[in-house]
């Protein structure tokens, strides 16, 4: 079945620091990527929607500056959160969308950030 | 807009009691209806989904759920639970197949012996 991975699993980091987070598809080609974030206890919100090789469309209200987003090859996106803040810290889940029939949407494990 | 509403924040279940799990949309298509279960710490797993044909549907761990459009739900259901079963379920709603999710705040299970 479809496989999505995301690194790292976990990640502590410093407030004012920047982290990254990846997104890959491991063994599909992903035209499309969807980035989610979950506060502890709390519903997955979208937070952006990605197309391979353009640039990300956001939700209303999340930061553009704020949160990055790449999306460089058909197997890989990244999030990544600049200048991070503690009430950053959550849960981002992202998942792939396939890039043939049927377009089903896979969901990675998720990485669970934690500032500082 | 699309919406989801899971009216049960908690629910508890007997090990070997049926469970049934509610979840109302609003969307003024056809939806794309869809649930999930997450472990604790844990991505998404799909447990099944609905696009068209027999509104009722057979998932994984023996879940099945029943979309009525007359009432806009599409409640997710299992005869006899196990303690594995115990985590968070999620209904969501799409427009289409792939595309962007809108989920409803969860129902968490547990199971008690």
């Amino acid at each position: 079945g479809a496989v999505v991975s995301q690194h790292p699993s976990w990640v502590i980091c410093k407030s004012g620091t920047s982290v990254k987070i990846e997104c890959r598809s491991l063994d599909f080609q992903a035209t499309t990527m969807f980035w989610y974030r979950q506060f502890p206890k709390q519903s997955l919100m979208l937070m952006a929607t990605s197309n391979e090789g353009s640039k990300a469309t956001y939700e209303q209200g999340v930061e553009k500056d704020k949160f990055l987003i790449n999306h460089a090859s058909l197997t890989l996106s990244t999030l990544t959160v600049t200048s991070a803040h503690p009430e950053d810290s959550s849960f981002y889940i992202c998942s792939a969308r396939a890039g043939t029939s049927p377009y089903e949407q896979y969901f990675g494990p998720g990485t669970r950030l934690t500032v500082t | 807009a699309q919406s989801v509403t899971q009216p049960d924040i908690h629910i508890t279940v007997s090990e070997g009691a049926s469970l049934e799990l509610r979840c109302n949309y609003s969307y003024g298509a056809t939806p794309y209806l869809f649930w999930y279960v997450q472990s604790p710490g844990q991505g998404l797993q799909l447990l099944l989904k609905y696009f068209s044909g027999d509104t009722l549907v057979q998932g994984i761990k023996g879940f099945e759920a029943e979309f009525k459009r007359s009432q806009s739900s599409f409640n997710l259901r299992k005869p006899s639970v196990h303690w594995s079963d115990a985590a968070e379920y999620f209904c969501a709603v799409g427009a289409q197949v792939g595309e962007k999710l809108t989920f409803g705040t969860g129902t968490r299970l547990t199971i008690i012996p």
